[in-house]
């Protein structure tokens, strides 16, 4: 099956600093998701992006289909973004999660 | 607006023992998804279902059975439970594909 995979595993940031979450995948798709688990365990949608690019908010999410990757963009970061994001593809598998911690 | 429910949120079963995990969905939703997850690990989909009536496999469907008699619910059974089940289960539902997947708060199951 297709293979996903995300980096980098852990990210340990200041508030207030960007950061860039990569999701490879080793079949052309027609289906990507990118999602938050908040550290109470809760899982959030945040973008359906099979191509293109996307915003909403301080969140952005870019896919590059031809090139098998997807890029989840948090700018101004905030502790409330720590958890883990997950990007999905195809027939809803998932990586293995970017841990994100974010430090007052 | 309740969005997505589980029940239970905890359960600990014994090897060998059967439960049934119940989602219910209030948002008229067409598709419905059971998925597990182990630790540090991503989410892996067990079964899914396109409309009432429907179900299909998903990526780990051994051991576990699904119905959809009802739009709004989505049952997941294990018959003869082993201890390599022992997970976090999640339920979701979407209008259809490529709109957001609404989640409920997961169900941790545990099995001795």
């Amino acid at each position: 099956g297709i293979q996903v995979e995300q980096s980098p595993p852990d990210l340990i940031l200041q508030e207030g600093a960007n950061s860039t979450l990569r999701c490879n995948f080793s079949d052309s798709v027609n289906n990507l998701q990118w999602f938050h688990q908040n550290p109470w365990g809760q899982l959030i949608n945040l973008f359906y992006i099979p191509s293109g690019t996307k915003q909403n908010g301080r969140l952005s999410a870019t896919t590059v289909a031809t090139e098998r990757y997807s890029l989840l963009y948090i700018s101004s970061s905030q502790t409330t973004d720590s958890g883990v994001y997950f990007c999905a593809v195809a027939d809803m598998r998932f990586g293995a999660g970017t841990r994100l911690t974010v430090k007052p | 607006n309740a969005g997505v429910t589980q029940t239970p949120k905890f359960r600990v079963l014994k090897t060998g023992q059967s439960m049934t995990l119940l989602c219910a969905q209030d948002m008229n939703h067409e598709y419905m998804y059971w998925y597990r997850q182990d630790p540090g690990m991503g989410l892996r989909l067990i079964h899914y279902s396109v409309g009432e009536g429907t179900t299909a496999k998903g990526e780990v469907p051994d051991g576990y059975n699904v119905s959809r008699l009802k739009k709004q619910n989505f049952l997941l059974g294990l018959e003869s439970a082993a201890p390599s089940q022992t997970s976090v289960y999640f339920c979701a539902s979407s209008s259809r594909v490529g709109q957001p997947q609404h989640f409920g708060d997961g169900t941790r199951l545990s099995i001795l």
